[in-house]
């Protein structure tokens, strides 16, 4: 198993664009969360979902949104992109909403 | 508000030197308590998790409730330690149950030869 998979690698936007990031779990783990990490922070929750269902949201603006899918895969979507938006967003997926976090290795977002 | 505070960016030590990287706490509750780690052109992964009570590469964390600290701690620090490491906490059970983690900003361990 390749472990939790993410694509794009990177991504370069401009400003009011929308960007789709997608996220493909562990085989077996029905749980995907999303972070968002700034340069030199640390990671900051975005959403959990589970069993195609949202379990949690972070403090993010409604232009974040969501969805898993019946393979437990899982989009991000960002709309009216920002210059702060740029950072590197991480997926991780888990057995359950309450186990083990297992992390992708990101995607890099730049808006321009 | 829960919160994760690590109040070193950087910590460089010598390779066979002890090793203590500190993390503060703040939250009302009982919290779980993590360190992940993330070494070069790798992803982030878990560490150590407080129930556990682990010794994990010889890293060792204790959880002091009265002191709201989780400090990661070797005795004897190798240069392959040198990674960035990251205290993290399990936030409240949203609906329906999760395990959202709140990050700090993280250390950067250098272990010098």
């Amino acid at each position: 198993d390749a472990g939790v998979t993410q694509s794009p690698t990177h991504l370069i936007k401009t400003r009011g664009q929308h960007v789709t990031l997608r996220c493909s779990p562990i085989s077996g783990h029905k749980s995907v969360s999303w972070y968002q990490q700034v340069l030199g922070q640390g990671p900051q929750f975005i959403f959990q979902y589970y069993e195609k269902e949202e379990r949690g949201r972070g403090n993010f603006p409604d232009r974040f949104s969501a969805r898993q899918f019946p393979n437990y895969s899982s989009e991000l979507n960002v709309n009216a992109l920002l210059l702060g938006d740029s950072a590197l967003y991480l997926c991780a997926s888990s057995f359950g909403p309450r186990n083990e976090q297992f992390f992708g290795p990101g995607t890099r977002l730049t808006v321009l | 508000a829960q919160r994760v505070t690590q109040p070193e960016k950087l910590l460089s030590v010598f390779k066979g030197a002890p090793v203590e990287l500190k993390c503060n706490y703040s939250y009302s509750g009982s919290p779980e308590l993590f360190w992940y780690v993330q070494y070069s052109r790798q992803r982030l992964q878990l560490l150590l998790r407080h129930i556990s009570r682990e010794s994990i590469k010889g890293f060792t964390a204790d959880l002091n409730k009265g002191e709201t600290s989780f400090h990661l701690k070797k005795p004897f620090a190798q240069e392959e330690d040198s990674a960035m490491y990251y205290c993290a906490l399990s936030g409240p059970i949203l609906q329906g149950g999760s395990e959202k983690l709140v990050f700090g900003k993280g250390t950067k361990l250098t272990v010098n030869p």
